[in-house]
């Protein structure tokens, strides 16, 4: 089974409209990232988490939220999907500040 | 603000050539450089970590360079093969950012059998 599982894989909404992203890693780490990733740009980090209790604004939060349910599960929410908000999500985790990142397999978002 | 910029884009070449991938960062401020390569539909997956104290990391086929002072890293692989086709990005962590990675924008690698 995969470290980092995301879900959906895959979704197509409609403006407006709430959407939940979910991610979950067993690799015991305490640290969780979103990202979203445009064509032709590199990652662009979203919102992090350090522990249950310590979650961060990252570089382009607006339109965003979280929520650090358990050490284990870190999910984005977009309160009112707009269609720039189409993108590539990814998720990943780490357990040192220092340490590569390990990440799920992607969310590929559309909002028409 | 730190910028990461890989050139070219993209890349096409023979099966068997040895290659080289550019990647290149504005401030030599930094923590470490990553190697990562994506895979469509399966994520990112690391290849090579540079603290910034050292030179060059190697795995394999795979060797990663770094030189501070002239802001760039470069990627070599050697003997390359239709599997290595995917899309390679760098990002640098910044000493000034609570360790948030700045991303090149990757080249994306197709080798030709």
């Amino acid at each position: 089974d995969a470290d980092v599982t995301q879900t959906p894989r895959n979704r197509i909404t409609k403006t407006g409209k709430r959407i939940m992203l979910e991610c979950s890693q067993t690799k015991g780490h305490d640290r969780m990232y979103w990202y979203r990733q445009d064509p032709g740009l590199g990652l662009r980090l979203i919102y992090y988490s350090f522990d249950v209790k310590d979650i961060n604004k990252g570089e382009i939060s607006d339109g965003y939220s979280v929520s650090r349910q358990a050490q284990a599960k870190f999910s984005l929410s977009l309160e009112s999907a707009i269609p720039n908000q189409t993108a590539l999500y990814f998720c990943a985790t780490n357990g040192h500040i220092t340490d590569t990142q390990y990440f799920g397999p992607g969310t590929r978002l559309t909002v028409l | 603000k730190q910028e990461v910029t890989q050139i070219p884009a993209a890349l096409s070449v023979p099966e068997g050539e040895n290659l080289v991938l550019n990647c290149s960062f504005t401030d030599s401020a930094i923590y470490n450089l990553q190697w990562f390569r994506q895979d469509p539909g399966k994520g990112l997956t690391s290849l090579l970590l540079i603290q910034s104290s050292q030179r060059e990391q190697t795995s394999g086929r795979l060797n990663a360079s770094l030189d501070k002072s002239s802001g760039r890293s470069t990627l070599y692989i050697a003997a390359s093969q239709p599997g290595d086709s995917a899309t390679y990005l760098c990002a640098v962590a910044p000493m000034d950012s609570n360790y948030q990675l700045i991303w090149g924008a990757g080249t994306k690698l197709i080798i030709k059998p």
